[in-house]
């Protein structure tokens, strides 16, 4: 099955500063990749997403990447502000009607913003 | 519009009783998900239901039941309740309607956090 990995589990920068988290997927016929964000006792958010279509996606100050290839994905979040302080979770997923739209996430990373 | 709600928001319970959790789905939305999620990780799948039937099961004992009802709605039930059972339990819906570009974008409801002493 699917595992999704993900790094790194924190991450500290300095408000202003650009972070990049990085997720490794095993399953080939995986197509559909979100990313969320939880704050701290609220749900998971989705802020971006893309599907195995496209190699990059933009939204604002947030960008996410897709190498089929190698099975990885990457989001960047430039100019970073205190609210974007939260843990990040990627997941993966394949997008067949005969498939189930399960999402298999990875650990999360903590984004600590400095001021 | 509303978004998916869960209810109860919060539940204790003892080792070996029964709970069970319920969700709504965002209007329209045909497919309901559940997840577990335990303090500092990430969600677990553990079933996903589309037009009232099972689609999908994750590595869950069978003490975790689900069901969708003809309004989409779901619940889980956890029989036998022990102590590693307390977590976030998330529902998610999402349209799954076929040839929709958005249709498999899963939305999450603020979650029941289930206690078990």
């Amino acid at each position: 099955g699917e595992n999704v990995e993900q790094h790194p589990s924190t991450l500290s920068v300095q408000e202003g500063d650009s972070a990049v988290i990085k997720c490794t997927y095993s399953d080939s016929a995986s197509n559909y990749f979100p990313w969320y964000k939880q704050e701290l006792g609220k749900r998971p958010q989705l802020i971006i997403d893309i599907r195995s279509n496209v190699g990059e996606k933009k939204d604002q100050r947030i960008a996410v990447t897709l190498n089929k290839t190698a099975k990885h994905f990457s989001l960047h979040i430039t100019e970073t502000q205190p609210e974007d302080s939260a843990v990040y979770f990627c997941a993966a997923s394949t997008t067949s009607m005969d498939s189930n739209y399960q999402l298999i996430w990875g650990a999360g990373t903590k984004l600590i913003i400095k001021p | 519009d509303a978004g998916v709600t869960q209810s109860p928001t919060h539940l204790i319970k003892t080792r070996g009783q029964q709970v069970t959790l319920r969700c709504s789905p965002i209007s329209g939305h045909k497919s309901v998900s559940w997840y577990q999620q335990v303090l500092g990780q990430g969600p677990q799948f553990i079933f996903q239901y589309y037009e009232k039937e099972e689609r999908g099961r994750g590595n869950f004992p069978d003490r975790f039941s689900a069901r969708q009802f003809p309004n989409y709605s779901s619940e889980l039930n956890v029989n036998a309740l022990l102590l590693g059972d307390s977590a976030l339990y998330l529902c998610a819906s999402s349209p799954r309607a076929s040839g929709g570009s958005n249709s498999y974008e899963q939305y999450f409801g603020p979650g029941t956090r289930l206690t078990v002493t």
